[in-house]
């Protein structure tokens, strides 16, 4: 079975760009969310998706949004980027809400210039 | 959730037990205590989780104290491979997917 898989695995933008990262979850999973990870902040909850709803947001500005498709895989997109939004964001999948186990993906790692 | 407190850093010889503590003194009665680990360049990886018995799986025992202010992680013969950032973290079960991640704790597995 296929694990969590993230596109890109990097990207390079400038600052003022959007960016839209890309999550597939395993086969059957219909949970996804995401997470930022800095060395400053550490591992930081961005939000949570089931069923194409938001279910559950983090602490983060507006600039930060996400969706979910029918067939459960997940884009967010980070706007107006700012050099602060350098990072590792991760998705993680799980077969439904509040499950006791989430697989995470190896992450997009994102540079703002 | 309730907060954690694990010590930053921890060195254990390869084949050696490796016992990683955690506190989390102001646990509710509903919080599952779960452990989550981070090679470099991945992405966490689930280890085991309970509510209040001591658990074990292929990858971990998990030792919960009785009053469950305390926890231990413990990998049995630790590997190289083991080298990892470990997260303990504490949730209420069925309440949706966020995880609250502290600093956690970088273990070293040493030859």
């Amino acid at each position: 079975k296929a694990g969590v898989t993230q596109t890109p695995r990097y990207l390079i933008k400038t600052r003022g760009q959007q960016v839209t990262l890309s999550c597939s979850p395993i086969s059957g999973h219909r949970s996804v969310s995401w997470y930022q990870q800095t060395p400053g902040q550490g591992l930081q909850f961005l939000f949570e998706y089931f069923s194409e709803t938001q279910r559950n947001k983090g602490n983060f500005p507006g600039r930060f949004s996400g969706r979910q498709f029918s067939n459960s895989r997940s884009e967010m997109n980070v706007s107006t980027l700012e050099l602060g939004d350098s990072a590792l964001y991760l998705c993680a999948s799980s077969l439904e809400e509040g499950a006791r186990k989430l697989f995470f993906g190896s992450g997009t790692q994102l540079s703002v210039l | 959730d309730a907060k954690t407190t694990q010590p930053p850093s921890m060195d254990c010889a390869e084949g050696r037990a490796a016992n990683l503590p955690c506190n989390h003194s102001t646990i509710s009665g509903n919080e599952y205590v779960y452990w989550y680990r981070q090679i470099h360049s991945q992405g966490p990886q689930y280890i085991i989780h309970g509510l209040k018995n001591n658990e074990t799986n292929e990858m971990a025992s998990l030792i919960i104290t009785e009053d469950r202010k305390s926890s231990t992680l413990i990998l049995p013969h630790a590997t190289l491979r083991d080298t990892a950032v470990y997260y303990c973290i504490v949730r209420v079960a069925y309440g949706g997917n966020k995880l609250v991640f502290g600093a956690g704790t970088i273990l070293r597995v040493k030859s």
